[in-house]
């Protein structure tokens, strides 16, 4: 079955420490990955998205995601976290075809303290 | 500049009650969706359109009916047989085969009262 693990429900960080959000996907294509970022009570913005070539991605706001076939992972960095960057983060999987549908993760909650 | 509208922001419900939250988008994309979000659960898709004048039932479906009579718009109805509506709801829309990702709304936030 297809499916997304997010494992750390809620992570809490200090302003300027680094951070990685953990996401495993399950899926039986080829998987096209995303990130998308949650301020409380807004819908969800994209950060990055990976469907092919370089394994490492840029996305907005200073955050990468590097794309890891053999560990089934598409983990989210930041080298240095700041006070805004507190949020709900979503990973996704789908794939480009008939539906364009993305399975969602439930969602990590990122805390950031000064 | 062109997004999705979702309306109202907030919305109360009563037992027994039908209710309709908009989505309207400008953005030309084909395919539109629905995601419920509760808290711990992440999103879970109720329906989707990928064409005017059809839709096709997502994972959560019961309870709830939808139409796409324009391309612009895809309104959900939480009917009164969903016995459990309390929840943010979200809309989301994509250029069909773009691969570029979702586009969301802003969200409403139902309450049955």
């Amino acid at each position: 079955a297809q499916s997304v693990t997010q494992p750390d429900i809620h992570i809490t960080v200090s302003e300027g420490a680094s951070l990685e959000l953990r996401c495993n996907y399950s899926y039986g294509a080829t998987p096209y990955l995303f990130w998308y970022v949650q301020s409380p009570g807004q819908g969800l913005q994209l950060l990055l998205k990976y469907f092919s070539g370089d394994t490492l991605v840029q996305g907005i706001k200073g955050f990468e995601a590097e794309f890891k076939r053999s560990q089934s992972s598409f983990n989210l960095r930041k080298p240095s976290v700041h006070w805004s960057d507190a949020a709900e983060y979503f990973c996704a999987v789908g794939s480009l075809g008939n539906t364009d549908k993305l399975i969602f993760g439930t969602g990590t909650r990122l805390q950031v303290f000064p | 500049d062109g997004g999705i509208t979702q309306s109202p922001k907030y919305l109360f419900r009563k037992e027994g009650q039908n209710v309709t939250l908009s989505c309207e988008q400008n953005l030309n994309h084909d395919a539109m969706y629905w995601y419920r979000q509760d808290p711990g659960q992440g999103l879970r898709l109720i329906y989707y359109s990928q064409i005017v004048n059809d839709f096709q039932k997502g994972d959560i479906a019961e309870g709830y009916s939808v139409s796409r009579e324009k391309k612009e718009s895809f309104p959900l109805t939480v009917t009164s047989a969903q016995k459990n509506p309390t929840a943010f709801y979200l809309c989301a829309s994509i250029r069909k085969g773009a691969g570029y990702g979702y586009t969301f709304g802003s969200g409403t936030r139902l309450t049955v009262v």
